[in-house]
């Protein structure tokens, strides 16, 4: 069965980084688009960044352009996201998500909260 | 761009339907076949309940469906039952990145 785990998660202060990873099993992981969505608590979700099965098509939202590199090793099935000069608002719950065709996100990993706050 | 709008909260009694409702514009929602829902139960991550505008994937109960006019889309419940007392997010394709909407919080009465 298709399982998506994230890791990484954790207490940061303003300005600092942080990397998140997501180990994938259960599919063959280099078929597929993933994506990083984020929550902030009590809110809706927000897309964050995109990467394509290959790694070569990379986006990200303009909310983090520049702070956020996303990343993937097919060898290890894991998806990566980098994620440097914080703020409070990145705040959230952050999930990575196997992509398929038309933006549609069907499995989901369970999430892991990123906390900004001095 | 903006997030599509969706009614912060609908409510119904069990086995009555609900229908709860995404708008965007014709550069999202109205552009493409491609609006998707999620259900999210408190402290889960969010399912996939529908795609393209009206598919469910294997294990969705067809008491869920989905359509589309225009540029707004539409997840209807049907038989509402206690177990889908949940927060629901739509979602749409778009041409820069995915959009989701505010979300929406039933309560089964």
């Amino acid at each position: 069965q298709v399982q998506l785990v994230e890791s990484g998660g954790g207490l940061v202060k303003p300005g600092g980084s942080l990397r998140l990873s997501c180990a994938a099993s259960g599919f063959t992981f280099s078929d597929y688009y993933m994506s990083w969505i984020r929550q902030a608590p009590g809110k809706g979700l927000e897309w964050v960044s995109y990467i394509s099965s290959s790694g070569s098509t990379i986006y990200y939202a303009d909310s983090v352009k520049g702070r956020f590199t996303i990343s993937r090793d097919n060898a290890k099935n894991s998806l990566y996201l980098q994620m440097n000069s914080l703020r409070a608002e990145d705040t959230a719950v952050y999930y990575c998500a196997r992509e398929i065709v038309g933006a549609v996100f069907d499995y989901w990993g369970q999430g892991t909260l990123v906390t900004v706050s001095s | 761009q903006s997030a599509l709008t969706q009614p912060a909260s609908v409510s119904g009694s069990p086995g009555q339907s609900i229908t709860i409702s995404c708008t965007g514009t014709s550069s999202d929602v109205g552009g493409y076949n491609y609006v998707s829902w999620y259900q999210q139960h408190p402290g889960k991550a969010p399912k996939l309940m529908i795609y393209e505008v009206s598919n469910r994937p294997s294990g969705v109960p067809d008491r869920f469906s989905g359509s589309k006019s225009g540029n707004t889309a539409s997840l209807t419940i049907s038989g509402l039952q206690a177990e889908d007392e949940a927060d629901y997010y739509c979602s749409s394709y778009t041409s820069s990145s995915p959009l989701f909407g505010g979300g929406t919080k039933l309560t089964v009465l």
